[in-house]
């Protein structure tokens, strides 16, 4: 069964600060999705990584994935307020197409 | 405009008693899946399906009964709602491709008293 843990859960930075938030997995996983919510709203696509070293950018945001380690990471540069928000990564386990296990999220605070 | 809309968006109720969610998509996408959102918990899996009359148990199907009779349809029911499950329930959709990626409603927030 496909476990998803996140780190930290809570993340407290300056603007204009970097930081990364880790995302590791119990069991082999084809693919990798993160996705973004904000408070009372619904959830974000913001990056689908299907393979192994795949990295992807937008914005301040940048996302890659290390399948033999199972280690996926969100790296944020220069955060801005408007990145607040709760920030999920989700497995699929092989063979299982959409079927995502989710971590816990990662709430993100980006102050002045 | 296509997408995928869920009803009641809010929604309270007493403990026994039956609540049915409902969840439309317009793409149609062939997987479609509910998940509720508790805090400590992220989103966990309750009933998935691949197809119209095809559905399948996730992480915590207990207490839920799901249907698909048509592709565009997912509702989701709780027969006897007990206070453990209070919870956003969000319902996603698929084409189950490439990516996988899923889409998901704006969620039904449900208070069982």
């Amino acid at each position: 069964e496909l476990k998803v843990e996140q780190n930290p859960l809570f993340l407290s930075m300056q603007e204009g600060k970097n930081y990364t938030i880790y995302c590791n997995y119990s069991t082999t996983s084809d693919r990798l999705y993160w996705y973004r919510q904000d408070p009372g709203k619904s959830l974000e696509s913001l990056f689908v990584l299907l393979s192994n070293g795949a990295v992807k950018q937008e914005g301040r945001l940048m996302a890659s994935l290390d399948t033999k380690a199972r280690l996926s990471t969100l790296h944020i540069t220069a955060a801005v307020h408007d990145l607040s928000a709760t920030y999920f990564c989700a497995g699929s386990n092989t063979g299982t197409a959409s079927k995502l296990t989710f971590g816990t999220g990662t709430r993100l605070q980006v102050t002045l | 405009d296509a997408g995928i809309t869920q009803s009641p968006r809010y929604k309270i109720t007493e403990t026994g008693r039956q609540v049915t969610l409902m969840c439309h998509q317009t793409w149609s996408h062939s997987y479609m899946f509910w998940y509720r959102q508790d805090l400590g918990h992220g989103l966990r899996l309750i009933y998935y399906s691949a197809a119209a009359d095809i559905t399948d148990k996730g992480e915590v199907p207990d207490g839920y009964v799901v249907s698909r009779s048509k592709t565009e349809n997912f509702p989701l029911t709780l027969e006897s709602a007990t206070r453990s499950q209070t919870s956003v329930y969000f319902c996603a959709s698929s084409d189950g491709r490439v990516t996988g990626e899923l889409f998901f409603g704006e969620g039904s927030r449900l208070t069982v008293l």
